[in-house]
Formats: C-alpha cells, structure tokens, sequence
C-alpha cells in the first residue's frame, strides 16, 4: 500500500482532457513538499514529467500539467495523443518516513 | 548530458547479498544539493524507493528496508553502490538508479537492471 494513493487507472478518448489524482497527508505533500510526475513508457525507465508541483523540464510538451493544494496534487493532460498511453506516477517527500515515496501508480488507456 | 547506468548480476540466490553499481556522467557528485538514489519496480508493479545518498554523504533509507540496505558513493569514479543483504525471492524486481536534481526530482534515470532472486 502506497503512501501517496493515485487512480488504479484512467482512460479517455484522443483529444480530449484526462486528469491523475495524488493524495497524501499531512507529513507528505500538506506539509509543503513539492510533487514530482513521471511517465513510464512500457518497458522503459520511467522518465520527469512534472518538477515541483508545475514546472515542465525541456522537451515535455505543455499538454501536461501538474497542480497541488493541500494535501492532493494532480496531473492534468490535455489533447491525448496515443503514444500518452504510459503508466503515470507521483512522488514527493514523506518527513516521518524520512524519505522518498511514490503512489502505486496510474495506469493511462488512450481508447 | 546526464547519464547513469546500474551493473550487477541479473540472478542472485535467496539469502545472498546483491551488490549494484550506478556509474553516472555528466554531473559531480560533489556539487551541494546532488545526490544518488536507487528505486525498484517488481513484475508488474509500483516503483519503490530504496535509498539516496547525498552529496556531503547523508544517506536516507527506506524504513522498511533500513536494516537490509548499505548506500556508498566513490566521487572520483563517479559511482554510487547498494548492496542489499539477506536476498528474497519477493526482492525480484528491476534496480533503477537516478540523479536528485536540485529540485529534489529525479530527473534522469538510469535504464534499469532486473535482478532474480532464485535458487
């Protein structure tokens, strides 16, 4: 069971919008440290989509974006193409566990 | 450019020690506020975090596998090395390394080794 709770899985249609919940708790993301989305493409490593909170690194095209508010952040893609079909993650920092941690996961069908 | 890369062996047997190495290029370990972490991925499943040492050698392990785990960094080779004591079947997984941007984001990975833990 993960620390940080995401959607088993989500799906929606090419072109249209699709959103990945995120959430944690008060010794996680509610007490202000950032949240990190990565992709993983089958059978690759996963790859940073999203760095503290919002900020896309180069190359990440702006149909992704990420949010946070108290104890919850989300990831938000606009216009699904399929190659978005990937399973999605987030991470950020657990200060009882004095560590990383990551949800279990989103997988993302582009139907 | 950063790159890392995980080596080690691909089958360990239960109650063995694996030992894995990250040779990574194109940052120094030496640099405030870098560091090294190792994450797995079993079959089919979640990543998990295992452990990250920094660059003034802080090291942070998960709990539930602290007593199992050793993170060390060589500055001058440019590698960092897990070794993970007493190997189960159930620690079959995929062994990622990655950089911890300033950001604390793991922003470049490493492609991953899978390890076996059989007899």
């Amino acid at each position: 069971q993960s620390v940080l709770t995401q959607p088993p899985s989500v799906s929606g249609a090419p072109g249209q919008r699709v959103t990945i919940s995120c959430t944690g708790s008060s010794s996680n993301i509610g007490a202000g440290y950032d949240v990190h989305w990565y992709q993983q493409l089958p059978g690759t490593a996963p790859k940073l989509l999203i760095s503290g909170n919002s900020n896309r690194p180069s190359g990440v095209p702006d149909r992704f974006s990420g949010s946070k508010s108290g104890t919850s952040a989300s990831l938000a893609i606009t216009g699904l193409q399929a190659e978005d079909e990937a399973d999605y993650y987030c991470q950020s920092y657990d200060n009882s566990l004095s560590g990383a941690v990551f949800g279990g996961g989103t997988k993302l069908t582009v139907l | 450019q950063i790159t890392l890369k995980e080596s080690g062996p691909t089958l360990v047997k239960p109650t063995q020690t694996l030992t894995l190495t990250c040779t990574f290029s194109g940052f120094s370990l030496s640099t405030s506020g870098v560091g090294v972490g190792w994450i797995r991925q079993p079959p089919g499943k979640a990543l998990e975090w295992l452990a990250l040492i920094y660059w003034d050698d802080d090291k942070r392990y998960s709990p539930s596998l602290k007593s199992r785990l050793t993170i060390t960094k060589d500055t001058s080779k440019n590698q960092v090395v897990l070794t993970m004591t007493n190997m189960d079947p159930v620690d079959t997984a995929t062994y990622y390394c990655a950089h911890r941007q300033l950001d604390t984001a793991m922003g470049s990975w490493g492609q991953g080794t899978l390890v076996t833990v059989s007899s």
